[in-house]
């Protein structure tokens, strides 16, 4: 069974600090890795990394992937109150048509002023 | 452009009466279609997939079902609400691997 543990559950910062947030995983025929952004509703995509030691970045939003270690770390820098959210973790493997995501806990992420 | 439409927003409903969500996509074909369900904010559990009409996966099993009568469309339903049916409910949808998942806006159950 495909498996996503985040960490941490919860994280308290202020404006400007610097954040890291933790997924590792356990898939079979690992295809890639997803984060996602979650405010009030729906999830928006954030990244998908499918090589490792690659990066991603978007603005102030940076993720990398290491398959031989089989985690991914998501950074934001100089964060902002609306960086709040719970971040999802999700990984997806090759078999066949169906192309399941299996999602992590998340991350819950406050921002204080 | 692509389109995912979920509705109701927001349900409260009685233990032991029925449900019906419906989810529907614009501007694609022959989607990957899923429900998953939040619980807590948290972690998103997924219940049901289908890759085409007529064709559902279920991940878990529990007191709902799902059908796709139409290409573009995905219900899911229950005959009697348990109160461990509350949660919020996604509906998403994929056509490309490399893509991910687009996702409904979602609607928050509560059972009473």
């Amino acid at each position: 069974e495909d498996k996503v543990v985040q960490s941490p559950l919860s994280l308290v910062v202020h404006e400007g600090d610097t954040v890291t947030l933790n997924c590792s995983y356990e898939v079979t025929n690992f295809r890639s890795l997803l984060w996602y952004k979650q405010e009030k509703k729906a999830p928006t995509f954030l990244f998908m990394l499918t090589s490792s030691g690659i990066e991603k970045k978007s603005g102030r939003l940076s993720s990398i992937l290491d398959k031989k270690e089989l985690f991914s770390i998501l950074n934001i820098t100089a964060t902002q109150t609306g960086d709040s959210a719970v971040y999802l973790c999700a990984v997806s493997n090759s078999g066949g048509s169906n192309y399941k995501l299996t999602f992590g806990k998340g991350t819950l992420l406050t921002v204080n002023p | 452009s692509q389109t995912i439409h979920q509705w109701p927003a927001t349900l409260v409903q009685p233990v032991g009466s029925p449900l019906s969500l419906e989810c529907t996509v614009e501007g694609t074909s022959n989607p990957n279609l899923y429900w998953y369900r939040q619980a807590a904010g948290r972690g998103l559990q997924l219940l049901f997939y289908s890759v085409g009409i007529g064709q559902i996966s279920s991940e878990v099993p529990q007191n709902l079902s799902a059908s796709r009568p139409q290409d573009r469309q995905f219900i899911l339903s229950s005959k009697k609400l348990l109160l461990s049916d509350s949660g919020f409910y996604l509906c998403a949808w994929s056509v490309l691997r490399v893509s991910g998942y687009t996702f409904g806006s979602g609607t928050r159950l509560t059972v009473v």
